[in-house]
């Protein structure tokens, strides 16, 4: 079956402009997160999507960063006002939800902020 | 605070050899533990989990780790490393929720043959 997808695959923007990161979670699945993950760093958490509940953003680095989820499927993460400290892989997972299940990860979108 | 902490950032090991991966994670709780495996241009993919029972878990590609909650480790093991083995590996800790994950800064893996 089709696993989560993401686009784009790559994006570079210019200093100061905003940019938009899609996911789509595999289908049935109630659980969507999104993760930042830089040069040389681990994984570092940023939002998470649990059905219509309302999202968990204590990981969101800034106000420049947003996140919604459309009817339960597709997320997108913006980027308003991109500054170089941005540039990273963004990878969205998803999960069946509810507990704790295991995360299946999209190939991720790597920006470069110039 | 949660944290997983991967002490070895890279680790090189010869084809055939045997290998373990170290993890200690920091928890207020009983801990759900993860290894996921990043091959380069790939996602990352799950290799096994821990969330009770039997503390020595079996996974995908002949991965093994066990769960020794003493010493508040998670470390992962394979007694014969194959060259596509080669990638990142992630320890990864999770809160019984589900809203949250903390990974380790990983470690890469170098075989050489």
């Amino acid at each position: 079956g089709a696993g989560v997808s993401q686009s784009p695959s790559n994006k570079v923007t210019e200093k100061g402009k905003d940019v938009e990161l899609r996911c789509d979670p595999i289908s049935g699945h109630t659980a969507l997160y999104w993760y930042r993950q830089s040069l040389g760093q681990g994984l570092e958490f940023l939002i998470y999507f649990q059905g219509n509940s309302a999202p968990d953003k204590s990981g969101l680095p800034s106000d420049r960063f947003s996140a919604e989820r459309t009817g339960g499927s597709v997320s997108t993460l913006t980027i308003q006002r991109t500054q170089q400290e941005d540039s990273a892989v963004y990878l969205c997972a998803s999960s069946l939800g509810g507990t704790v299940y295991e995360q299946y990860f999209g190939p991720g979108t790597r920006l470069t902020v110039t | 605070a949660q944290s997983v902490t991967q002490p070895d950032i890279h680790i090189t090991v010869s084809e055939g050899a045997s290998l373990e991966l170290r993890c200690n994670y920091s928890y207020g709780a009983t801990p759900y533990l993860f290894w996921y495996v990043q091959s380069p241009g790939q996602g990352l993919q799950l290799l096994l989990k821990y969330f009770s029972g039997d503390t020595l878990v079996q996974g995908i590609k002949g991965f093994e780790a066990e769960f020794k909650r003493s010493q508040s480790s998670f470390n992962l093991r394979k007694p014969s490393v194959h060259w596509s083995d080669a990638a990142e590996y992630f320890c990864a800790v999770g809160a019984p929720s589900g809203n949250q994950f903390y990974f380790g800064t990983g470690t890469s893996l170098t075989v050489i043959p």
